[in-house]
């Protein structure tokens, strides 16, 4: 089956700079790539994903790329506010099958 | 577009009872409900699928006598924990599949209930 491994677990970063959390995955087959924001008790917040037929997508500060050669993607914040820190979650999956799940950055972004 | 609610947002109940959890998708028609369960500080972990009007698919490890699911519909989906107990207690998740994401498996996810067993 699918492993989505995800780093770095925490992030810690100045209010105005750049963060980037890295995943790879196993399955050349997986084809979707979501990224999540979930704040302390709520649930998960779709962010911005990607499909495996495009490299990069940026929606206003948050930008995704992916490189199927390597098996990994990732998620690119800039000018990090205070706001932006939650807990954030990247996912793979394939077709319909279900989603797989990386173990979570924490993004604490300082005034 | 694409909400998902859950109702309640928490509850407390005494070990032996029932809780039911609703999941609604209310903009759009949910093809595939999907029901996750959250530790403190861990990612989400897939507890099953179901698909409106089918039984639902468990995980390996879930018990599918504890943990009813019901999809009776395209916007409703119910979790129950039967005979709850302390180890029940975690953060129980939904998400909803429309038909807009075409073969992607695009989910939304709800706010998430609270279950504390006492």
């Amino acid at each position: 089956g699918e492993n989505v491994e995800q780093h770095p677990s925490t992030l810690s970063v100045q209010e105005g700079d750049s963060a980037v959390i890295k995943c790879t995955y196993s399955d050349s087959a997986s084809n979707y790539f979501p990224w999540y924001k979930q704040e302390l008790g709520k649930g998960p917040q779709l962010i911005i994903d990607i499909r495996s037929n495009v490299g990069e997508k940026k929606d206003q500060r948050i930008a995704v790329t992916l490189n199927k050669t390597a098996k990994h993607f990732s998620l690119h914040i800039t000018e990090t506010q205070p706001e932006d820190s939650a807990v954030y979650f990247c996912a793979a999956s394939q077709g319909y099958s279900t989603l797989t799940f990386g173990k979570g950055t924490m993004l604490l972004v300082s005034p | 577009g694409a909400v998902v609610s859950q109702h309640p947002s928490w509850v407390i109940c005494k070990s032996g009872t029932s809780v039911k959890i609703e999941c609604r998708s209310l903009d759009f028609q949910a093809t595939t409900m999907f029901w996750y369960r959250q530790f403190p500080k861990q990612s989400l972990m897939l507890m099953a699928t179901s698909n409106e009007g089918s039984k639902a698919t468990y995980e390996q490890g879930v018990e599918k006598d504890k943990f009813l699911i019901n999809h009776a519909s395209l916007t409703l989906s119910t979790l129950t924990v039967t005979s709850a107990h302390p180890e029940d207690s975690s953060f129980y998740i939904c998400s909803a599949k429309g038909t807009s994401g075409g073969p992607y498996n695009e989910q939304f996810f709800g706010p998430g209930t609270r279950l504390t067993v006492l």
